[in-house]
């Protein structure tokens, strides 16, 4: 069965950079997409953005487009989401989810990854 | 972007009531409506794609029904295992958008 496996939770201060990842087990990653979504604490759903990690192609929210980088290596079937300069409101749970398309239903999800940023 | 307004933003009910959520579309999404279980401190689950479609494994007692802009999530016989919060998503148009979110108690 396909799995997504992120990366652990992370501790970092304001300014600071961070890639954090998402490996899938299993046939086919990487003719599937994958999407990053934020959960602020407490709160609700995000989508960030979505990436095909068989050609790189990437597509961004338009809330997050330049202040994240979606990327994939399909060679080790790993997606990344990264930042350059941290900010305490960055503070989330962040979850990638695969999808059989760039819009459609997110129907096999990681883990989640806890990013706290704080002075 | 597409707002989805879901409704009401959390319930309690008893174990085996009929439990009802509601999401509204900002305009036309025809049936192109999810649903997600979190429970808490997990990952969400996919329960029903394209409106009122059951993902594999899901219970029989998780349904969903609408098209257009009105979309009815039910619970028939609410378990103890359903304490969570649910969310609707659209994917008519990029980017996703989810609803609030639904928090389900007993």
């Amino acid at each position: 069965d396909v799995q997504l496996v992120q990366s652990a939770a992370e501790v970092k201060k304001p300014g600071e950079s961070l890639k954090i990842s998402c490996k899938g087990s299993g046939d086919n990653f990487n003719t599937y997409w994958i999407a990053w979504v934020r959960q602020l604490p407490g709160k609700g759903l995000e989508w960030m953005g979505v990436v095909y990690p068989d050609d790189s192609d990437t597509i961004y929210s338009p809330s997050f487009q330049g202040q994240v980088t979606i990327s994939a290596d399909k060679s080790i079937n790993t997606a990344f989401l990264q930042w350059n300069s941290l900010q305490v409101s960055d503070t989330a749970i962040y979850f990638c989810a695969r999808s059989v398309l760039s819009s459609a239903w997110l129907y096999r999800w990681g883990q989640g990854t806890r990013v706290t940023v704080s002075s | 972007d597409i707002q989805m307004t879901q409704s009401p933003s959390s319930l309690s009910a008893s174990v085996g009531d009929r439990v009802t959520i509601t999401c509204q579309a900002s305009q036309d999404i025809s049936s192109h409506l999810n649903w997600y279980q979190q429970k808490p401190g997990k990952a969400p689950e996919l329960l029903i794609y394209d409106a009122s479609s059951s993902e594999t494994g899901v219970p029989s007692r998780f349904s969903g029904s609408g098209s257009g802009t009105h979309f009815t999530f039910t619970i028939s016989g609410l378990q103890p295992e359903d304490v969570a919060s649910y969310y609707c998503q659209q994917y008519e148009n990029l980017p996703l958008t989810f609803g609030g979110g639904t928090k389900v108690e007993i």
